[in-house]
């Protein structure tokens, strides 16, 4: 699976756009993009995933550069519940496969 | 929505015991797996398993086995607890995509 390079931490003001990125210039071409956070004390989130298209759900939209070498997980309005360590992680879809986190972003929200 | 349960959240034990974690999923899904998240090393699969009664060694499967009798329930069982299996287990559940929900974890402390 191809590695990810991803911030140490960012912060986000309430109500604003938190954009979050993730190099994977490794990536290759039957891999996909996938984004899970972290709550302190929590079990991981499945947040998003894509190919090589935007993806957009209920919790977040996925951009990925048409190379695939890097994409950005965006919160469209960010509240203090989404103060959390995100993953980026890029794996091979299609069977049961084993999920590797890095380091991860540590996001932290404020008022 | 998809729920994973684990049995405990906080967990106790001496070294030398024998230690069932629990977990169960339910919505069906074919494939489980068991995580360790431990500070500084990210997330570490132990075993999986993609239908009952199977099984598949992770990447640390050293001083754990697991049993799926049941499609909605995978157990983790330390053999022979030891200092160093104090972690965070995680247990998570998925369709055959790469979407794994997890449970709440449970943090064991082995003394």
């Amino acid at each position: 699976d191809a590695k990810t390079t991803q911030p140490t931490s960012m912060d986000c003001a309430e109500g604003r756009a938190a954009n979050l990125p993730c190099n994977h210039s490794t990536i290759s071409g039957n891999e996909y993009v996938y984004w899970y956070r972290q709550i302190h004390s929590q079990g991981p989130q499945y947040i998003i995933h894509g190919l090589k298209n935007n993806e957009t759900n209920e919790m977040a939209s996925l951009i990925i550069t048409e190379d695939r070498k890097s994409s950005t997980l965006i919160l469209p309005h960010a509240t203090l519940r989404d103060t959390a360590v995100y993953y980026c992680i890029v794996i091979s879809t299609g069977t049961a496969s084993k999920l590797t986190f890095g380091t991860g972003t540590r996001l932290q929200v404020t008022l | 929505d998809v729920k994973v349960t684990q049995s405990s959240r906080y967990l106790v034990k001496r070294t030398g015991e024998k230690v069932f974690l629990e977990c169960v999923q339910d919505m069906d899904h074919e494939n489980m797996f068991w995580y360790r998240q431990d500070p500084g090393l990210g997330l570490r699969l132990i075993y999986f398993s993609y239908d009952v009664k199977m099984k598949e060694k992770g990447d640390i499967p050293e001083g754990y086995s697991v049993s799926r009798e049941k499609k909605e329930r995978f157990s983790l069982i330390l053999e022979s607890a030891s200092t160093n299996q104090t972690s965070m287990y995680l247990c998570a559940s998925s369709l055959t995509s790469d979407e794994q929900y997890f449970g709440p974890g449970t943090r064991l402390t082995v003394t």
